[in-house]
């Protein structure tokens, strides 16, 4: 199993509303990921969880809040989001943070109305 | 930080037509260069990467050449067809603890 699967595909929130993204991999990765894509535009990081632990934040919001409950899953809770928040958001992992490949998810379509 | 740039951002080439893309990075320290592509609607997948004590690496129509001095890399399709059609991103990193930094992407157009 080479996948990263995230969940849901699509997704359309009010700015009131709370939700959560989810990701899971079984390739025994220890290095998780969590990116926003614009259109047009490349990945940009959000957040690293390398055995479980966060070890990057690249200054998100706090509206935006990950968690990884084990070495498999990696969640993205969302809350009070802006319509700018509006992205693709890319689940990915590797073997170790920051070596090697980076297997991405098909990512979680967002809209904030 | 490091810092990558990428060009052309767009480029349309004919069907059986070679493709380049180039890619400058700022950090001398940089030892990988990974080539992502990303189809329309579709996640990023890696195509081929390069470390920094190797100067070219092919597999089959693709090669990435790496020139560490000028600090600059490229990705060179060939005998291109309509699938090759997508979004290549460059990246280049420090590799082991350190994040890929991206370039701003290359949208490839392959006329049949």
């Amino acid at each position: 199993d080479t996948e990263v699967t995230q969940t849901p595909k699509h997704l359309v929130m009010g700015m009131t509303n709370k939700k959560s993204l989810k990701c899971e991999q079984h390739m025994g990765h220890r290095a998780m990921y969590w990116y926003k894509q614009k259109a047009k535009k490349p990945p940009e990081l959000m957040f690293v969880y390398s055995y479980e632990k966060l070890s990057i934040n690249e200054s998100v919001p706090s509206r935006f809040s990950p968690e990884c409950p084990n070495s498999s899953l990696l969640n993205l809770h969302l809350h009070a989001l802006q319509p700018e928040d509006s992205a693709l958001y890319l689940c990915a992992s590797s073997q170790q943070m920051g070596a090697g490949e980076l297997f991405f998810g098909e990512g979680s379509r967002l809209t904030v109305l | 930080g490091e810092n990558v740039e990428q060009h052309p951002s767009t480029l349309s080439v004919q069907e059986g037509d070679s493709a380049v893309i180039k890619c400058t990075y700022s950090d001398s320290a940089s030892n990988y260069f990974p080539w992502y592509k990303q189809e329309l609607g579709k996640r990023p997948q890696l195509i081929i990467d390069i470390r920094s004590n190797v100067g070219e690496k092919k597999d089959q129509r693709i090669a990435v050449t790496l020139n560490k001095t000028a600090k600059h890399f490229s990705l060179h399709i060939t005998e291109t067809q309509p699938e090759d059609s997508a979004v290549y991103f460059c990246a280049a990193s420090i590799e082991a603890g350190n994040m890929l930094t991206f370039g701003g992407g290359t949208r490839l157009m392959v006329k049949p």
